[in-house]
């Protein structure tokens, strides 16, 4: 039983480039958060979705940045012209039942965009 | 605002025990995760508190003081795998996770 796969796991852009990261939950996991991590800091949430909705996008900057888990495919976390800022290690986590459910999250090894 | 603090790197020593803090201050409070990450790797499921008092499980225990806005972390018998960050995250009254910036925790032999 496959874990939660990311790719790709590098990706390198240049400014104003468009960086597409994607997510492949755990078999039977209908529910996908993305998070990002910058060094030396935690977690910070993004968006979480279940299958072909946002149910919470609080955490994704208003501009450049959008996420989708559609019906058939990974979920896809899509940054538009990047800026050095955008760097980050950018994490998925999957699970099979509702956040408010309050079980464990199954986390992908992450992407690393690098912005030059 | 919210708040998780913990402290950035602790060391100890193989075969010994470890504490590590862990103070929050969210709005709501839905219970507690720790997960352990090892560099360039995915953070991985520790422990779920929601009730005060220990969690025990194998080497690893996982306190809670919910009065107090408190958790530890205890790790025994350490060993040299054990060697990572471990992240304190808290479940807030929207359902969102709320991380702390992790401890590096080095082991030594």
């Amino acid at each position: 039983n496959a874990g939660v796969m990311q790719n790709p796991r590098h990706l390198v852009r240049r400014r104003g480039q468009e960086a597409r990261l994607r997510c492949s939950p755990m078999k039977g996991h209908s529910h996908v958060y993305w998070y990002r991590q910058l060094p030396e800091e935690g977690l910070k949430f993004m968006v979480y979705l279940q299958k072909e909705n946002i149910i919470d996008e609080s955490g994704m900057p208003k501009e450049r940045f959008s996420a989708e888990f559609p019906k058939e495919g990974p979920s896809i976390l899509r940054i538009q012209q990047v800026v050095r800022g955008d760097s980050a290690a950018y994490f998925c986590a999957s699970s099979p039942q509702s956040r408010e459910n309050t079980g464990e999250l199954f986390f992908g090894e992450g992407s690393r965009l690098t912005v030059l | 605002g919210q708040n998780i603090d913990q402290p950035t790197e602790m060391t100890a020593t193989e075969g010994a025990i470890v504490q590590i803090n862990c103070t929050y201050q969210t709005s709501g409070f839905n219970g507690l995760f720790w997960y352990q990450q090892h560099a360039g790797e995915a953070p991985t499921f520790l422990s779920y508190n929601v009730l005060d008092g220990l969690e025990e499980k194998g080497r690893f225990s996982s306190f809670l003081s919910r009065s107090k806005g408190y958790s530890y972390l205890l790790l025994k018998e350490l060993q040299m795998k054990d060697s990572a960050s471990y992240l304190c995250a808290v479940l807030d009254s929207n359902y969102q996770l709320i991380w702390g910036a992790g401890t590096k925790l080095i082991i030594k032999p």
